[in-house]
């Protein structure tokens, strides 16, 4: 089945900085990658997602890469906010896309 | 509030014991997924319902088992619950059968078993 590898599992960045958020994944049919944020107490929540035949998307602060042939895609926050502090996990999805197979969180912290 | 309602938010059960956790999805959506997020484990998929019927199993345990309902809520029971149960269990809906335009997630149902 698919593997999701998540990396760094926690960051720490000055307000302002960015972060940038690294996961890769094993099964080459794999072609929906969304990225969730989970505050503390709540569900995750959909932040940003990127499909197998796009490069790249972005949403105001928030943007996604995707690199098929590497198997990899990456979060980039910038301009980050104290608010934007919380667990971030990527997860990978078949076209089926019955289950996400989620990554294993990173948590971030942003100092003001 | 995303829509989807799970209840209850907390519960301390103890080893042994039988509980039930409810979820109502989003308004119009037909399918609802369940999810264990513990510690060590992350999130982990349990299964999927779309529509009244049964459409993918993850790794969930024999001692554990869904439904959803004509007015489309799920519950899940947890049987002779032991420690390691004890995780965050949550419930997501999406619109048709599969995730690919993204899940919403309720607050969870965190489960202790003492």
């Amino acid at each position: 089945g698919e593997n999701v590898e998540q990396h760094p599992s926690t960051l720490s960045v000055q307000e302002g900085d960015s972060a940038v958020i690294k996961c890769t994944y094993s099964d080459s049919a794999s072609n929906y990658f969304p990225w969730y944020k989970q505050e503390l107490g709540k569900g995750p929540q959909l932040i940003i997602d990127i499909r197998s035949n796009v490069g790249e998307k972005k949403d105001q602060r928030i943007a996604v890469t995707l690199n098929k042939t590497a198997k990899h895609f990456s979060l980039h926050i910038t301009e980050t906010q104290p608010e934007d502090s919380a667990v971030y996990f990527c997860a990978a999805s078949r076209p089926t896309g019955n289950q996400f197979y989620f990554g294993t969180g990173t948590s971030l912290t942003v100092i003001p | 509030d995303s829509g989807v309602t799970q209840t209850p938010k907390h519960l301390i059960t103890a080893t042994g014991q039988r509980v039930t956790l409810r979820c109502s999805p989003r308004s119009g959506d037909l399918s609802v997924y369940w999810y264990q997020q513990s510690l060590d484990q992350g999130l982990q998929f349990l299964i999927q319902y779309y529509n009244g019927e049964e459409r993918a199993k993850g790794n969930i345990l024999e001692r554990f088992s869904a439904q959803q309902f004509p007015d489309l809520h799920s519950e899940l029971n947890l049987s002779s619950l032991e420690l390691g149960d004890s995780a965050l269990y949550f419930c997501a809906s999406s619109v048709g059968p599969g995730g690919d335009y993204g899940y919403t997630f309720g607050s969870g149902t965190r489960l202790t078993v003492v």
